[in-house]
């Protein structure tokens, strides 16, 4: 099974919401990521989990919550988002070792909009 | 730090045509590079990677990416377009441990 699975595909949110993005492989993969992708950009890293632990967390604002309860699953929980929080959000999962050179597998994403 | 750049925002090539992306790269090293693809609305697919050794990468879909040191460049080539080939395609370079780091992206329409 070489598929990360993400729910849900799409979600409206008002800005006073309490949602949770879910991430799930099972690839046997101790590294997990979380992106955010605007219109037309390249994706930008958020967080990254290694062995369940966060590692990275790129400056990203409070109001996103990363969680890595197990290692097969990675959820993100949002909070009081703004409008510009819309987009695409994806996961991938990835061997761990150094030098990145371990293939990152991304999932479908969850299309976010915030009213 | 490692960083990569792709010249073309939107590239159109006609079915059956071919087809070359550019990416150059910005280290002073031999770098890893990738190649991904994107469908509309889709995650992410690696289609080929470069690590060392042979210079020329076959990757998945009948893609292929040469490795050129003196020009700094990672190009992805397809000797055929097929339309199913329109998508989006991002060149990346690792930035640290387990991080990427992704190009613009080059969006490819593919005509009849």
């Amino acid at each position: 099974d070489t598929e990360v699975t993400q729910t849900p595909k799409h979600l409206v949110m008002g800005m006073t919401n309490k949602k949770s993005l879910k991430c799930e492989q099972h690839m046997g993969h101790r590294a997990m990521y979380w992106y955010k992708q605007k219109a037309k950009k390249p994706p930008e890293l958020m967080f990254v989990y290694s062995y369940e632990k966060l590692s990275i967390n790129e400056s990203v604002p409070s109001r996103f919550s990363p969680e890595c309860p197990n290692s097969s699953l990675l959820n993100l929980h949002l909070h009081a988002l703004q409008p510009e929080d819309s987009a695409l959000y994806l996961c991938a999962s990835s061997q761990w070792g150094s030098g990145a050179v371990n293939e990152q597998f991304f999932g479908p994403g969850t299309r976010l909009t915030v009213l | 730090a490692q960083s990569v750049t792709q010249p073309d925002i939107h590239i159109t090539v006609s079915e059956g045509a071919s087809l070359e992306l550019r990416c150059n790269y910005s280290y002073g090293a031999t770098p890893y590079l990738f190649w991904y693809v994107q469908s509309p609305g889709q995650g992410l697919q690696l289609l080929l990677k470069y690590f060392s050794g042979d210079t020329l990468v076959q990757g998945i879909k009948g893609f292929e990416a040469e490795f050129k040191r003196s020009q700094s460049s990672f190009n992805l080539r397809k000797p055929s377009v097929h339309w199913s080939d329109a998508a989006e395609y991002f060149c990346a370079v690792p930035t640290g441990a387990n991080n990427l780091f992704f190009g613009t992206g080059t969006r490819l329409t593919v005509i009849p």
